[in-house]
């Protein structure tokens, strides 16, 4: 079983709302991810979360805050968010930092975010 | 800067043909390429990875990696409509991190 699941899988909000997005997996594996992607564009790295502590925050906004409550599961706090933050926001998961197999990540659906 | 190049399409083929993706990277040091593929207004779905020089093959699906050349492709036998999608290299480069660099895609469109 590969599945990451995230919801909501669609989530409108205004700027001045606060909103979460929740990831999990049950694979076992110990690294997680929040990318972020607009239309036409490649996968863009937020944050990588390594058993269980943020190891990589890629210079995102404040109005972006992750959090790891434990290893299954990820969320993506959201706060006075721009119109331009609206993308399709995608979980990953991978087994670990080990190399080889372990690298591969997995997708969730993702959760398409529009910002009014 | 690591650098993962695609060129975006769109790539047309007929059905049934042989569709050819290609992808080049910068780090000499790189050591695992993944094939992502993206269907429109949905999450990448992994295709194939491979780690050593030559070919691997999984089903209609073929990966061609040369490390002295930097490149790594993916070839689509028989392809169907259902291919048509937008296929993401991905590479882990050397170093410290394990985080993959990802191209921009290239965009198959497969035509009856």
């Amino acid at each position: 079983d590969t599945e990451v699941t995230q919801t909501p899988k669609h989530l409108v909000m205004g700027m001045t709302n606060k909103k979460s997005l929740k990831c999990e997996q049950h694979m076992g594996h110990r690294a997680m991810y929040w990318y972020k992607q607009k239309a036409k564009k490649p996968p863009e790295l937020m944050f990588v979360y390594s058993y269980e502590k943020l190891s990589i925050n890629e210079s995102v906004p404040s109005r972006f805050s992750p959090e790891c409550p434990n290893s299954s599961l990820l969320n993506l706090h959201l706060h006075a968010l721009q119109p331009e933050d609206s993308a399709l926001y995608l979980c990953a998961s991978s087994q670990g930092w080990s190399g080889g197999a372990a690298e591969t990540q997995y997708f969730g659906p993702g959760t398409r975010l529009l910002v009014l | 800067q690591k650098e993962v190049e695609q060129n975006s399409g769109p790539l047309s083929v007929p059905e049934g043909a042989i569709a050819s993706l290609n992808c080049t990277y910068s780090d000499r040091g790189s050591q695992s390429f993944f094939w992502y593929r993206q269907y429109s207004g949905k999450s990448p779905e992994l295709i194939m990875f491979i780690y050593s020089n030559g070919d691997k093959e999984d089903g209609r699906f073929t990966a061609q990696l040369n490390k002295a050349s930097q490149y790594v492709s993916l070839l689509i036998r028989d392809s169907q409509p259902s291919d048509s999608a937008t296929y993401l290299c991905a590479v882990k480069t050397s170093g410290g991190s394990y985080i993959p660099t990802f191209g921009r895609g290239t965009s198959l469109i497969v035509h009856p």
